[in-house]
């Protein structure tokens, strides 16, 4: 079973809707991210927000806003999305950012899936 | 800046045969180095990781890498596969470059035949 929890696991929606992802780990990790795998391809970095604050943006469009609302929550608001939005969105933790044990290893969710019609 | 090669994108194998997963990378600073498999329609779990020391590193489920520091290769192995094991493996690399950024390599896809 993995410990980071994103919900919903399908999302269809439309152009002009506007939804939310959520992602919830119990580790006590201080790093959390978002990833955007589309089909056969590996994940892409979207954000990494370190000890509740946003680290990095990989130069992602506005329509989508990441949001951390404590050390366990990660939220991605989508808005205005367009088709070639849909994927699968990975939510991931890590226990640090900045190095020490545990630095770089990943645990990830098991996704939410988005369409985007 | 880092970079990951998986140097083949399938490898079909038969079950119980053996198979090599290969991968190769670069960077101009030191590197951890992990391995995650992604089951169809799930996130991705780590096999195994180098982070310092012994380089043959074994991970879950019978694998089991070395890393290369000459040749900058994280190769991963299993004596005997099965059925399960058809799935999609990442290499990856991260690096501390102001914040432990992990770059994946573009996958390898593991079929195993009976």
């Amino acid at each position: 079973d993995t410990e980071v929890t994103q919900t919903p696991k399908h999302l269809v929606m439309g152009m002009t809707n506007k939804k939310s992802l959520k992602c919830e780990q119990h580790m006590g990790h201080r790093a959390m991210y978002w990833y955007k795998q589309k089909a056969k391809k590996p994940p892409e970095l979207m954000f990494v927000y370190s000890y509740e604050k946003l680290s990095i943006n990989e130069s992602v469009p506005s329509r989508f806003s990441p949001e951390c609302p404590n050390s366990s929550l990660l939220n991605l608001h989508l808005h205005a999305l367009q088709p070639e939005d849909s994927a699968l969105y990975l939510c991931a933790s890590s226990q640090g950012w900045g190095g020490g044990a545990g630095a770089g290893e990943l645990f990830f969710g098991e996704g939410s899936r988005l369409t985007v019609l | 800046a880092q970079s990951v090669t998986q140097l083949d994108s399938q490898v079909p194998v038969f079950e119980e045969a053996p198979v090599e997963l290969r991968c190769n990378y670069s960077s101009s600073v030191s590197v951890y180095l992990f391995w995650y498999v992604q089951y169809p329609n799930q996130g991705l779990q780590l096999l195994l990781k180098y982070l310092s020391g012994s380089t043959l590193v074994k991970g879950i489920n019978g694998f089991e890498a070395e890393f290369n520091k000459s040749q900058t290769s994280f190769h991963l192995r299993k004596p005997s596969v099965h059925i399960s094991d058809t799935a999609e493996y990442f290499c990856a690399v991260s690096a501390n470059t102001g914040g432990f950024k992990t770059i994946f390599g573009a996958g390898t896809r593991l079929f195993v035949k009976a």
